[in-house]
């Protein structure tokens, strides 16, 4: 089992409509959970973190973790076709500062 | 601000060869970072700076790897000799404060072993 497992996609979606990405985790006393973005040959960007139950909003995205179940959500409402990218699922290791990224998710919104 | 920028962007060389990355974090970040991704595969952790210490070295694949950040600012990271398996890109990301774990990642140098 992977320690962070994304659906790799790729995921198409029509302009204006709702993306959700989603991401299950093996370490069960991770605490941190960021959501990146990756354009093709770009380096990975931050665009969310969460570190505690429920949903965290910012702007079009929503991200939305559920502890107990191991799962951590990328809602991204809106959608516009520069949305499309690769976003990354990480987790920060149990007592550690090393982070677990996921292989991605491949998102195509359609103009 | 500057962020964190990687050099070179691009090296070819052959099996055998050595090849010497280097990192410069965002001005004020203690904490810096090496990762690789080979093709196909996910980011993968090599390892953590704090200042010029490693505070965890847990990925680096084999001792043909080997990482400095001497004085505590840049970094460089030396594969002798490269091998095939080596190829893939090397990301390097630097923080501020290692507890929040949000990192900032430099273009990457993209190595390619013949």
């Amino acid at each position: 089992q992977k320690e962070v497992e994304q659906n790799s996609g790729p995921l198409s979606v029509p302009e204006g409509a709702i993306a959700s990405l989603n991401c299950t985790y093996s370490d069960r006393g991770s605490q941190s959970f960021f959501w990146y973005r990756q354009y093709s040959g770009k380096s990975p960007e931050l665009i969310m973190s969460i570190y505690s139950n429920g949903d965290k909003e910012d702007g079009r995205f929503t991200a939305q973790l559920n502890k107990a179940s191991q799962y951590v959500s990328l809602l991204i409402r809106d959608s516009q076709p520069s949305d499309s990218a690769t976003y990354l699922c990480a987790v920060r290791n149990t007592g550690g500062f090393k982070t677990i990224f996921g292989a991605g998710t491949r998102l195509f919104v359609k103009a | 601000e500057a962020g964190v920028t990687q050099f070179p962007s691009h090296s070819v060389i052959e099996k055998g060869q050595t090849v010497t990355l280097r990192c410069d974090p965002i001005s004020g970040h203690d904490n810096l970072y090496w990762y690789r991704r080979v093709m196909g595969k996910e980011i993968k952790f090599l390892l953590h700076f704090v200042k010029e210490s490693k505070q965890d070295e847990s990925g680096m694949p084999n001792n043909r790897f080997l990482a400095e950040r001497t004085g505590g600012t840049y970094s460089t990271l030396k594969v002798q000799p490269a091998e095939l398996e080596d190829s893939g890109v090397y990301f390097c990301a630097s923080s501020q404060d290692a507890r929040t774990g949000e990192l900032f990642f430099g273009e990457g140098s993209r190595l390619t072993v013949l």
